[in-house]
């Protein structure tokens, strides 16, 4: 089993739709969160870090469930710009390396 | 905006040609990471670096070297180009406050 685990995809949704990325983890230590977004031939880019009481940022939200090790994104009102692979990313404690899910790739179309 | 520099952008090299990739920060991070990323594949840790002087091998097995003179620079050298290194190669930092990861934007390198 993958250390962590996300959605396969991909997904395929209308301008305007809301989505839901679904991630697991296995190191119940871990210590911090993150998802990131890929555009296609382009680095890794933080997209917003994940804390235990959810957060949001405009049309994103992130919640974290330490008691099932499961981590989501939400994107409301999804843009065209949206359209990239999104990366669940769990670094398991201080000392140790960050581990990237195989993330899952979202296209919005007109 | 990120701190962190990698060059070349793109190398085109004929096999069996010593190639070096260079990454460097001016964050100050302690921490610096080489991922080999294919197309629309997952991203692998092949080397890592906690401080000067230190480096590991990371969980995907590479024929490539690194080396951390100084903190701000972390080369990745292949000895012997070969065409089943052709990849995306990324480097990135982290630090002991700001922890997340931070990337540069990569060389693809191609070998001939």
């Amino acid at each position: 089993r993958k250390e962590v685990e996300q959605d396969p995809g991909p997904f395929n949704v209308p301008e305007g739709a809301t989505v839901a990325f679904n991630c697991t983890y296995s190191n119940s230590a871990s210590q911090s969160f993150f998802w990131y977004r890929q555009d296609c031939r382009k680095e890794p880019k933080l997209l917003m870090s994940v804390y235990s009481s959810g957060n949001e940022d405009g049309r994103f939200t992130a919640q974290l469930n330490r008691a099932s090790q499961y981590i989501s994104l939400l994107i409301r009102d999804s843009k065209l710009s949206d359209s990239a692979t999104y990366l669940c990313v769990v670094n398991p404690n201080y000392g140790q390396n960050f581990v990237f899910g195989p993330g899952t790739r979202l296209s919005v179309l007109p | 905006e990120a701190d962190i520099y990698q060059t070349p952008r793109y190398l085109v090299i004929g096999t069996g040609k010593k190639i070096t990739l260079e990454c460097s920060q001016t964050m100050g991070h302690d921490k610096m990471y080489w991922y080999q990323q294919d197309p629309g594949m997952e991203l692998h840790l092949i080397h890592y670096s906690y401080g000067v002087n230190s480096t590991e091998k990371g969980d995907l097995s590479s024929e490539s070297t690194v080396s951390r003179i100084r903190t701000e620079h972390f080369p990745l050298t292949l000895e012997s180009a070969r065409p089943s290194h052709t990849s995306q190669y990324l480097c990135a930092s982290s630090g002991d406050r700001i922890r997340e990861a931070f990337f540069g934007q990569g060389t693809r390198l191609t070998v001939v």
